[in-house]
Formats: structure tokens, C-alpha cells, sequence
């Protein structure tokens, strides 16, 4: 049972255009949310995180919007730049401070100079 | 400052050996959990480990076991190999609770022939 999901396995996104990366999940428990990204041969590194008690978080060029009626979130990177290809991983965990993180499998972010 | 340190990077067993996957933890970091990521899925949660007891489990069977050493590091034990159990084993720190604290390691490759 895969609750948290990304649908889209790829992006491919122009040099100074907005990135949308999106992110649905089933259980309704879930009161964080984060995303994740990876390199090849490196761990996955922290990158922003939403409480369910907001629906907003900037940092930078990274938003992440949290839409609880639709179970929807979405991570905006504007303007993408080259150094942004990398797999980006949605990630949730219910009752903050219960560690277990639930991952979505990703999605390959392209960006293309 | 170390980040979190995994060995082996990688290695090749056969079907019915055990293997032992060892992590450090960011220095400052008393929490340590282990994920499994197969090809093409985001990390499964397999097991958390606090004050050298297990904190927290996944859906894993018995055959993954694991410990926590006085200076914090940690093992990840897993007996009875399958070739399901290929996959790339991550190790991720924190202190105390936060999860946009969490530091993942760069991986042990698994390969099970």
C-alpha cells in the first residue's frame, strides 16, 4: 500500500523556468511532510518540510504548498537551475517526533541548460 | 564536522549468508535509523535505534536485525539472504526528535546472488 505517491517519474525543465514537483498521500494521519533530495552516490539530503497546520513554507527558491482537503502537496523551485537535477523524494511521518518517515519513490528532475 | 559514515559501499553475497552493514552518525547525533531503498522506490523505514534499544520497526521480517553501540553507532543485520533483499541500505542520524534534522549517509550497495 504506497501512501505516499509520486505519479510523475520525470520532469524535464528549461534553465530559469519554475520547477513543479507534486506529491499525493492517502493517509489522512500524516500531520508532516518533507522533501528530500538525492544525488547519485550520495544519501538523501534535507531540503524543506511543511506542518499540517500550514499551508505554505518558503525557503529560497523552494515552496512547498499543502492542500490536506486534496492530500496534496507540491514542492515549486523557481528558477530552476542546473544544480537542481537530482531525484527529489516526498517524504511524511504522523505524530511529529514518531521518526518513521513514509517516502513516495521519487521524482527525476531534469534541468536543462 | 563528519557527516554520517556507512561501510562497506558496497558488497556481493550469495543467497543464504548473512551480511552486517555498519553506520556512524553524525557527530552529535544520538539516533540512528536504517532505510532500505529497492531500484525505482524511495527509502522503506526499517528500524530506529535510541539509547541502544530499538525504537521503532518497519514491515520487516526477523531476519533484519540491528544495534546500537555505547558511542552511538549502529549495525544493520540481515541473516538468511534473498535476492529480494538487493537494495541500496541507508543510514540516517538525528538528535533527539526533528526530522528536518536527519542526516542520511551516502549508502551500502547490496548485491545478492
Amino acid at each position: 500500500d504506497q501512501q505516499v505517491k509520486q505519479n510523475s517519474p520525470s520532469l524535464s525543465v528549461q534553465e530559469g523556468r519554475i520547477s513543479i514537483l507534486n506529491c499525493d498521500y492517502t493517509n489522512s494521519m500524516f500531520d508532516y511532510f518533507l522533501w528530500y533530495k538525492k544525488y547519485p552516490a550520495e544519501g538523501p539530503t534535507f531540503l524543506i518540510s511543511i506542518s499540517s497546520i500550514k499551508d505554505k513554507n518558503e525557503d529560497g527558491r523552494f515552496t512547498v504548498f499543502l492542500n490536506k482537503s486534496a492530500k496534496h502537496l507540491s514542492l515549486h523551485i523557481v528558477p530552476s537551475q542546473p544544480g537542481d537535477s537530482a531525484v527529489y523524494f516526498c517524504a511524511a511521518l504522523y505524530n511529529f517526533g514518531n521518526e518513521k518517515l513514509t517516502f513516495g519513490t521519487g521524482t527525476r528532475l531534469t534541468i536543462i541548460p | 564536522d563528519a557527516g554520517v559514515t556507512q561501510s562497506p559501499t558496497h558488497l556481493i553475497k550469495t543467497r543464504g549468508q548473512q551480511v552486517t552493514l555498519r553506520c556512524s552518525p553524525k557527530s552529535g547525533h544520538d539516533t540512528v535509523s536504517w532505510y532500505q531503498q529497492a531500484l525505482g522506490q524511495g527509502p522503506q523505514f526499517i528500524f530506529q535505534y535510541y539509547e541502544e534499544e530499538e525504537r521503532q520497526r518497519g514491515n520487516f521480517p526477523d531476519r533484519f536485525s540491528g544495534h546500537q553501540f555505547p558511542n552511538y553507532s549502529s549495525e544493520l543485520n540481515v541473516n538468511a539472504l534473498l535476492l529480494g533483499d538487493s537494495a541500496l541500505y541507508l543510514c540516517a542520524s538525528s538528535y533527539g526528535q526533528g526530522q528536518e534534522t536527519q542526516y542520511f549517509g551516502p549508502g551500502t550497495r547490496l548485491l545478492v546472488l
